[in-house]
């Protein structure tokens, strides 16, 4: 059984500040995660995903993951906040017994400011 | 690579009236992914192909909803008599077998308004 809790579903920082969007998951084997984000009216574009072979593989436009299994985190940072990162982030957990199925948290919305 | 196309991209409907959406998944793409997603949530899985096989139905899937994929190309998701509850975003995804556990391409969605 999986399950993914997104921390805050609002976040709001200043252009050029740090982002921080908080993800802890609970899997019973080891997991694969993932970061995306969803513009209004779009699907979600896979922003970067981290396997359990412990391989990262990042995405783009400048997000890295802060993974500690301890703790059962995956949060997403990115040290310099664009306007044009406003939009809603979603956290997802899978593993090789799922088939590929993704169980989602219920997504953070980040707001820019000027 | 074209993505993956959702058709339409909005649909209005009456209680009671029946809908089918479409995607077309990204050509080489084995497996084929259909997901809900309600305001405020994130995507719920419903269903997924691989090739033209139903290989799982999530509970989420009553009996009024029906997906096909009948040459392991496009896929189609019925609903029958549709509800208020019904309301949502739809959203299909593709990948390859082997790269299932690696995420998925998704398309745009179809917004289903229930009125």
């Amino acid at each position: 059984a999986q399950s993914v809790t997104q921390l805050g579903s609002h976040v709001s920082v200043s252009e050029g500040a740090l982002v921080l969007l908080r993800c802890n998951y609970s899997s019973s084997v080891p997991p694969y995660l993932f970061w995306y984000v969803q513009y209004p009216n779009q699907g979600l574009q896979l922003l970067l995903k981290y396997t359990s072979a412990a391989t990262l593989v990042k995405g783009i436009t400048g997000f890295e993951p802060e993974f500690k299994k301890s703790e059962t985190s995956f949060h997403l940072t990115k040290p310099s906040a664009h306007m044009s990162d406003a939009a809603e982030y979603f956290c997802a957990v899978s593993d090789r017994t799922n088939a590929g199925k993704s169980t989602f948290g219920d997504g953070t919305t980040l707001t820019v400011k000027p | 690579d074209t993505g993956v196309s959702q058709d339409p991209r909005h649909k209005i409907t009456k209680r009671g009236q029946n809908v089918t959406f479409r995607c077309d998944p990204i050509s080489e793409h084995n497996r084929l992914y259909w997901y809900r997603q309600t305001l405020g949530q994130g995507p719920e899985f419903l269903t997924y192909f691989q090739n033209e096989a139903q290989l799982e139905k999530s509970r989420l899937l009553s009996d009024r909803f029906s997906a096909e994929r009948p040459k392991g190309s496009f896929s189609t998701l019925e609903i029958q008599r549709t509800e208020q509850g019904d309301s949502a975003m739809y959203l299909c995804a593709s990948s390859l077998f082997l790269d299932s556990n690696y995420g998925y391409t998704f398309g745009s969605g179809t917004r289903l308004t229930v009125v």
